[in-house]
């Protein structure tokens, strides 16, 4: 079955970055894109990026154009997000999800469990 | 950028039928997916194309979506089923998800 298996949770001061993986298992790592969802506590989910493994290829949300950057690892089916310059708003928990491919749309069909991500001094 | 409305909010009482609505505009032109949030828990992809469901998901679940409005429709309801639910376009242009604000719903 498909899973993806992130890193665990981390507490990170103001200014630094927080790099965060996401393992993947059970399907061609790279036919499907990844991408990274954020829920900052109690609020809904925001988008922030995303890689196709196959070859490299990033998109990132405007907001986060500066200080985000995803990869892929194909040797080891492993999507990784770095975040750069947190601020205590970025406190949140961080999933990765594979992309399902529709007719001029896609979709989230399978996530990780989440890594929660804390900003403060 | 593409904007998604959903209620804050749905109550229904177990066993009756609860309608979970997503506006857009002209979202029927679109294909609009659903994902359930237990507390604590990832989301789970529960409607996919307005009214496919994935593998393992309860045929309670269903979709519909025409004009200004997509719908969730959930028959049955389980106290189970109380869960955030949130709804989700692709933004062709910018190539990206766009998600609605969730809606909360309780089952009384």
């Amino acid at each position: 079955q498909i899973q993806l298996v992130q890193s665990g949770a981390v507490v990170r001061k103001p200014g630094a970055s927080v790099k965060v993986s996401c393992k993947t298992s059970g399907y061609s790592f790279t036919a499907y894109g990844v991408n990274w969802v954020r829920q900052v506590p109690g609020q809904g989910l925001e988008w922030l990026g995303r890689v196709n493994p196959y070859n490299g290829y990033t998109v990132y949300a405007q907001k986060f154009q500066d200080r985000l950057t995803v990869t892929s690892d194909t040797s080891t089916s492993t999507a990784s997000m770095e975040l750069r310059s947190l601020g205590p708003d970025d406190t949140a928990v961080y999933y990765c999800a594979k992309v399902d491919y529709g007719d001029y749309t896609n979709w989230l069909d399978s996530w990780g469990q989440g890594t929660l991500v804390i900003v403060s001094s | 950028s593409y904007a998604l409305t959903q209620p804050p909010s749905v109550s229904v009482a177990p066993g009756q039928m609860a309608k979970i609505t997503c506006g857009g505009d002209n979202i029927g032109s679109k294909s609009v997916h659903w994902y359930q949030q237990k507390p604590g828990q990832a989301p789970v992809l529960v409607v996919y194309d307005d009214s496919d469901r994935p593998s393992g998901i309860s045929d309670r679940f269903s979709g519909s979506n025409s004009g200004n409005t997509a719908t969730l429709i959930i028959t049955r309801v389980e106290v189970g089923d109380e869960a955030d639910y949130y709804c989700q376009v692709w933004e062709i242009n910018s190539d990206h998800p766009v998600f609605g604000g969730g809606t909360q719903l309780t089952v009384l």
